[in-house]
Parts: C-alpha cells; sequence; structure tokens
C-alpha cells in the first residue's frame, strides 16, 4: 500500500519555465513534507519542507504548496533551469517525525531542456 | 567538512557471503537510518536507530542486520538470507523532529 505516490514517472519542461512536481498521499497522520533531489549514483539531496501548519513554503526558485483537504502537495520550481534535472522524491512523516521514519514516493524524473 | 561518508562506493558479493556497508557521520546525529533505492522505485526503509545501542527494524530488515555501538556509525550487514541484495543502499542522519534526513552518497552492491 502505496502511502506516497508520485503519479507522474518524468516531466519535460523548457528552460526558463516552470516545472510543477506533484505528490498524492492518503496518511492522515503525515504532517511533515519533505522534497529531495537525486542525482545518478549520488545520495538524494534535501531541497525544501513543509509542515501542516502551513499552506505553502518557498526557498529561492523553489515553492511546496501544500493542501491538506486534499491530502496533495507539489513542488514548483521557477525559472527552470538545465542543472535541475533529476529525480524528485516526495517524502513524509507523521507526528514531525516523532518517530523518526520518512516514508518516499517513487520519483518523478525531471528533464530541464536548454 | 560535516557530512556522512559511506563506504565503499561499489561492492561486490558472492554467493552465501555477508558483507558489510559502512556509514560514518560527524554531524553529531542522534538518528541514522538505511534504506535500499531498486530501479524505478523510492526508498524503502531498512533500520534505523534514535540512539546509541537502540535500532529498529523498517519496513523491509529482513535479510539485513545492523548494530549502533557509536553515535557516528551505523554499519549495515546484508547477510546470505537476503534472496536479492543487488540495490543501492543510501545511509542517513538527522538531528531530531522537524528536521530533514541527511544522505550519504550510497553504496552499489551487485552479486557476482
Amino acid at each position: 500500500d502505496q502511502q506516497v505516490k508520485q503519479n507522474s514517472p518524468s516531466l519535460s519542461v523548457q528552460e526558463g519555465r516552470i516545472s510543477i512536481l506533484n505528490c498524492d498521499y492518503t496518511n492522515s497522520m503525515f504532517d511533515y513534507f519533505l522534497w529531495y533531489k537525486k542525482y545518478p549514483a549520488e545520495g538524494p539531496t534535501f531541497l525544501i519542507s513543509i509542515s501542516s501548519i502551513k499552506d505553502k513554503n518557498e526557498d529561492g526558485r523553489f515553492t511546496v504548496f501544500l493542501n491538506k483537504s486534499a491530502k496533495h502537495l507539489s513542488l514548483h520550481i521557477v525559472p527552470s533551469q538545465p542543472g535541475d534535472s533529476a529525480v524528485y522524491f516526495c517524502a513524509a512523516t507523521p507526528s514531525g517525525g516523532s518517530n523518526y521514519k520518512l516514508t518516499f514516493g517513487k520519483g518523478t524524473l525531471l528533464t530541464v531542456n536548454p | 567538512d560535516g557530512g556522512i561518508t559511506q563506504s565503499p562506493k561499489y561492492l561486490f558479493r558472492k554467493e552465501g557471503q555477508n558483507v558489510t556497508l559502512s556509514c560514518e557521520q560527524n554531524l553529531n546525529h542522534d538518528a541514522m537510518y538505511w534504506y535500499r533505492q531498486d530501479p524505478g522505485q523510492g526508498l524503502r526503509l531498512i533500520y534505523y536507530s534514535q540512539i546509541v545501542n537502540d535500532f529498529q527494524k523498517g519496513d523491509i530488515a529482513e535479510g539485513y542486520s545492523v548494530s549502533r555501538e557509536k553515535k557516528e556509525s551505523f554499519p549495515l550487514t546484508v547477510t546470505s538470507a537476503q534472496k536479492n541484495p543487488t540495490a543501492f543502499y543510501l545511509c542517513a542522519s538527522r538531528v531530531g523532529a522537524y528536521q530533514p534526513q541527511h544522505f550519504g552518497d550510497g553504496t552499489r552492491l551487485s552479486i557476482l
């Protein structure tokens, strides 16, 4: 039973345009959400997070939106750059991670074309 | 530089052998984790440790073992009981709640 779902395995956008990566979750106990970026043969790099008390968090070109009623979050990258090409993982944890466990989606491969 | 070091980067195992993957962190983080990634899949939790001398099974612990004798170190042993060990293994650590996990660069394990 997949508790965190990234339904788009891949996404292709033009340089300078907006990239929108989506993530849905089923566990209503999740209250802290994270996005990671991963290049091949490397470990994931933390990008941005959001707790359930917020509906938006912004860091430079990256913005995460959380819709708790729809159990949906999205990552917006504006403007997209070729260096953003990577696999993006959505992750979630309950109770602020008090049990220290993250549940990951399967990832979305973003390709930014010059 | 503070970070998480995984070694070796590539590891080969013969059938029936146990192998141990190293994970060391100098971030002074209490919690450490081991994940497995298979092609086209997300990260799946194998084991995690919130504190020295204590660890818990994750979602796919069968065929694996860990120890946490020091805060900085959390080695993972892939035993011969793990029937499909070929994967990319990632170690992570975290300082506390509402904080992100930080990852090492991984070890790719292959069966000869």
